[in-house]
C-alpha cells in the first residue's frame, strides 16, 4: 500500500542550528515527492519538489531535501533554521494517473517549535 | 490572484444539520480535491474531480457528497452531519499533469 511516514511528531531546535525532517514513503511506482509549510491557521504552502535528476532539490526559505531511492525516503534539512520556520510540516507523495499531484498521499506531519 | 478560495471559514454544525462547504479557483486548473485534516492523521483525501464533469471517491468519502459545478468550482456537501466529522477541510487545484498542488485557506467544522 501506498504510505508516507514521519516518524518524528514534534521537533524542537534552537534557533540557528540546523534542522532534519524525516520522510519515508512506500510507493510502487516512480514517486513524486513534496514538501508542504504549514503555518497556524493557514493553509499549505509548498516549499520543495522532486520528479527526477538531480536527488537533492532546493526549495524556498533556504530549504532543501534530498530522494533515496536506496532507503525510500526524502528527508527535509536547513542549515540554520529561523523562528519564522516554526509551522507543520507535511512530506507527501504522489504519481497515480492524471500527473504528479493527483491524489496526493501525505504524511501524519512534524510539528516543528524553534527556541530562542 | 486569489488562487483557491474557500467558504466558509469557520462553520459550527448541531449534528443532523446539513451544510455545503465552496470552493473556487480562479488558475483555471483541471483537477480540484477535497483533504480533511485532523490531528496526528495529515491530511487524507476525501473526494476528488480529474476534470470538469469527473469525480471520483478517495480514501475517506463517507458521510460526504461532491458536485464539480464547473471548471472553477468545486463544492462538498454533509448531508446529515456526525461529531466525527470535526475537522479542518481543505480545497486543492492542480493542473493535470501538473507539479504543484495550490490549496486553499481551509474550512474550520465543528460538529457539535
Amino acid at each position: 500500500a501506498q504510505s508516507v511516514t514521519q516518524p518524528d511528531i514534534h521537533i524542537t531546535v534552537s534557533e540557528g542550528a540546523s534542522l532534519e525532517l524525516r520522510c519515508n514513503y512506500s510507493y510502487g511506482a516512480t514517486p513524486y515527492l513534496f514538501w508542504y509549510v504549514q503555518s497556524p491557521g493557514q493553509g499549505l504552502q509548498l516549499l520543495l519538489k522532486y520528479f527526477s535528476g538531480d536527488t537533492l532539490v532546493q526549495g524556498i526559505k533556504g530549504f532543501e531535501a534530498e530522494f533515496k531511492r536506496s532507503q525510500s525516503s526524502f528527508n527535509l534539512r536547513k542549515p540554520s533554521v529561523h523562528w519564522s520556520d516554526a509551522a507543520e510540516y507535511f512530506c507527501a507523495v504522489g504519481g497515480g494517473y492524471g500527473g504528479a499531484t493527483n491524489k496526493l498521499i501525505f504524511g501524519t506531519g512534524t510539528l516543528l517549535a524553534v527556541q530562542p | 490572484n486569489a488562487g483557491v478560495t474557500q467558504t466558509p471559514k469557520f462553520q459550527v454544525l448541531k449534528t443532523g444539520q446539513s451544510m455545503t462547504l465552496q470552493c473556487a479557483q480562479d488558475m483555471n486548473h483541471n483537477s480540484m480535491y477535497w483533504y480533511r485534516q485532523d490531528p496526528g492523521m495529515g491530511l487524507r483525501l476525501i473526494y476528488y474531480s480529474a476534470s470538469e464533469g469527473t469525480t471520483d471517491k478517495g480514501e475517506v468519502p463517507n458521510g460526504y457528497n461532491v458536485s464539480r459545478l464547473n471548471k472553477r468550482e468545486f463544492s462538498l456537501r454533509l448531508e446529515s452531519a456526525a461529531p466525527s466529522q470535526t475537522s479542518v477541510y481543505f480545497c486543492a487545484s492542480s493542473d493535470v499533469g501538473g507539479t504543484e498542488a495550490f490549496f486553499g485557506q481551509g474550512t474550520r467544522l465543528t460538529v457539535v
